[in-house]
């Protein structure tokens, strides 16, 4: 069965500083898909970034950047510089290759974050 | 595109009451999926559709049902609703056999069930 685990349930900075959100996942497959959604206070759930499991190139996108690991099951996520704006709970989440059981995503609980002025 | 629709976006419900949760999205996706977030935790899975009168259960799909007669519509249905379905439900969608931009989701319905 598949598990995701974000071991940081909640985590304070003040702005401009760096934060790393951690995520450890468990899968069986050789196949599969991580990703981090952003819920803002709004509620409503932001797609950040799809990684599959054969490109374990670090990918950047302007102040965000995240780091895939196979070999310790990490996909952990950084903010640099964060900004009072980057306020949020961050999920990461794992699924599974298509099949007839669709792409369904396994979440973890995810991690509030809190960027103080 | 309005993408994924989900009404009401609040309801408080009695419990042993009965409603249905809309959801529909005009991307000519073939997967949908209901979700629930309970008070700070993450997402779970009640239920899921891949296509037009096909549905299989999710993690949690006790206390709830779904159809899929049209690829656009995907209503959850609560009967009996109990305070443990107290939860925010979101819908989501995505393209078969492809996740390059991960679902796409509904704003959320917020049920509190008293």
């Amino acid at each position: 069965a598949q598990k995701v685990t974000q071991a940081q349930t909640e985590i304070s900075v003040v702005e401009k500083e760096d934060v790393t959100l951690d995520c450890v996942y468990e899968t069986r497959d050789t196949t599969y898909y991580l990703f981090w959604y952003k819920q803002p206070p709004s509620g409503e759930l932001v797609f950040l970034i799809r990684r599959n499991s054969f490109d374990e190139q670090n990918e950047i996108s302007g102040r965000y950047s995240w780091n895939f690991q196979k070999s310790t099951s990490s996909f952990n996520f950084t903010i640099t510089a964060s900004q009072v704006v980057d306020s949020a709970v961050y999920f990461c989440a794992l699924s599974e290759p298509p099949r007839n059981a669709g792409n369904m995503l396994t979440f973890g609980g995810g991690t509030r974050l809190m960027v103080k002025p | 595109n309005a993408g994924v629709t989900q009404t009401p976006k609040f309801r408080i419900l009695k419990i042993g009451q009965s409603m249905t949760l809309q959801c529909a999205q005009d991307m000519n996706h073939n997967y949908m999926y209901w979700y629930r977030q309970d008070p700070g935790m993450g997402l779970k899975l009640i239920y899921y559709s891949v296509g037009a009168g096909i549905t299989d259960k999710g993690e949690v799909p006790n206390g709830y049902n779904v159809s899929r007669s049209t690829t656009e519509d995907f209503p959850l249905r609560l009967e009996l609703a109990a305070p443990s379905q107290t939860s925010v439900y979101f819908c989501a969608s995505s393209y078969e056999g492809h996740l390059r931009e991960g679902y796409t989701f509904g704003s959320g319905t917020r049920l509190t069930v008293v």
